[in-house]
């Protein structure tokens, strides 16, 4: 039972170009919508987040867009780098006693020089 | 800080085997977690734990013992290998399940497969 659904499963941008992802979750409680990036062999690490109290996030080249109502929220790398391909997972987290993290299925981007 | 560290990077076992996979974290976290990933499933959590002697389930529990004796480690145990558990596990660690401190540190990974 996926709670989270991301978008699409692979992605192909030529360079300086710009990657969206999407997520869309089920679930209102969650409070706390990270994305982790993960390199071929690594563990992810966490890119950027963001909370529901605001519906946009920018940091450098990627910005987090959210949209409570439509339960829906996106990854936005702006100017694409070959550098950034890389495979990208949304994430959200629950409150109360469900405050585990949900991952989405996961995106392979990759960037073409 | 060495971070999230995982030991074997890769292991082979024969269907019925047993084995744990070690995790450790040097940054004082209270909580931990092991998730496997699969291709098109994401990062499924098995089990987590909030303290040193405080375990529980997650989402694909079946297979998979844990404890925590120590807030450092945090083994993996898997009783009897099926094939179903070819995969890459990993394991993570934050300061807290809650609060602005809640970032999740990922290892390296385990891949496991079982013939």
């Amino acid at each position: 039972q996926q709670q989270v659904k991301q978008s699409p499963q692979s992605l192909i941008v030529q360079k300086g170009g710009i990657s969206i992802i999407n997520c869309a979750y089920e679930n209102t409680a969650f409070d706390y919508f990270p994305w982790y990036q993960q390199f071929p062999g690594k563990g992810p690490a966490l890119l950027i987040a963001i909370r529901p109290d605001v519906s946009e996030k920018k940091e450098g080249r990627f910005t987090i867009s959210f949209n409570k109502s439509a339960k829906q929220f996106s990854l936005h790398i702006m100017d694409s780098q070959p550098g950034d391909s890389a495979t990208y997972f949304c994430a959200a987290k629950g409150t109360g006693s469900a405050r585990q993290l949900t991952f989405g299925s996961g995106t392979q981007l990759t960037v073409l020089p | 800080n060495a971070g999230v560290t995982q030991t074997p990077k890769f292991q082979v076992l024969k269907t019925g085997q047993s084995m744990t996979l070690q995790c450790a974290q040097d940054m004082n976290h209270e909580y931990m977690s092991w998730y496997r990933q699969d291709p098109g499933m994401g990062l499924r959590l098995i089990h987590y734990s909030v303290g040193a002697g405080i375990t529980d389930q997650g989402e694909v529990p079946n297979g998979y013992n844990v404890s925590r004796s120590t807030t450092e480690d945090f083994p993996l145990r898997l009783l009897s290998a099926a094939p179903s558990q070819t995969s890459v596990y990993f394991c993570a660690s934050s300061y807290t399940l809650t609060g602005p401190s809640n970032e999740q540190y990922f290892g390296p990974g385990t891949r496991l497969t079982v013939t």
